[in-house]
């Protein structure tokens, strides 16, 4: 599976934007790249996920470079209920026998939103 | 919709019992999944189904676990005998075929064995 690399932890104030960077040098052609994220003793859920494009959901902005090589979540105000772990993995949809629908989580990125 | 449902939300047990698991995926759903997660190891997939077929087990961490989906709304994870190293919170998921793929996400079970 292709890795991506994340910082461990970021900060931010309430009310400000949050850029959550991803590194992925290793993706391949058919992976898309996908965002969870993780609120305390709650289960992962998703956030937002494109291959080439930026891409605009109700709850956040996905930049992705012009060579895929990394991309930013973007959180455009973040409030005190973003706080969470927020993971970026890539699901290959190239694979056969399902193996396509088989997401890796990493260690994401712990943020922290300060009032 | 409910969402994905899983029973106990805890579990303490004591070492060498067997503890059964259990989830309710989203109706309509075609993938079910069941991931565990510790401080140590983080979120690691144990299996998941594709219309109530086992695609993948390699993360089954040995036979002492043991997963099946007898139906489309339900699936067990089972472990027996028990040990304390298997203390974690076991979640399930279930997604639809295609892109992208999301992934719904139960609650969890935390378990304890002491």
């Amino acid at each position: 599976d292709a890795k991506t690399t994340q910082p461990n932890s970021m900060e931010s104030n309430e009310e400000e934007p949050v850029h959550l960077p991803c590194n992925h040098s290793t993706i391949s052609g058919t992976d898309y790249i996908h965002w969870y994220r993780q609120l305390p003793s709650q289960g992962p859920e998703y956030v937002i996920h494109g291959l080439t494009s930026n891409v605009n959901n109700r709850m956040a902005s996905l930049a992705i470079a012009e060579d895929r090589k990394s991309s930013t979540l973007i959180l455009h105000r973040a409030t005190l209920r973003d706080a969470a772990v927020y993971y970026c993995i890539l699901r290959d949809v190239g694979g056969r026998g399902g193996s396509n629908y088989k997401l890796t989580f990493g260690k994401g990125t712990l943020l922290t939103v300060n009032p | 919709d409910a969402g994905v449902i899983q029973s106990p939300r805890h579990e303490v047990t004591e070492m060498g019992q067997e503890v059964t698991l259990r989830c309710k995926p989203i109706s309509g759903h075609d993938y079910l999944f069941w991931y565990r997660q510790t401080m140590m190891r983080g979120l690691e997939l144990l299996i998941y189904f594709n219309n109530n077929v086992p695609i993948d087990d390699s993360g089954m961490p040995e036979d002492r676990f043991s997963a099946k989906m007898p139906n489309a709304s339900f699936s067990t994870l089972k472990i027996q005998p028990s040990e304390p190293r298997d203390s974690a919170v076991y979640f399930c998921a279930s997604s639809f075929v295609g892109i992208p793929g999301t992934q719904y996400f139960g609650p969890g079970t935390r378990l304890l064995v002491l």
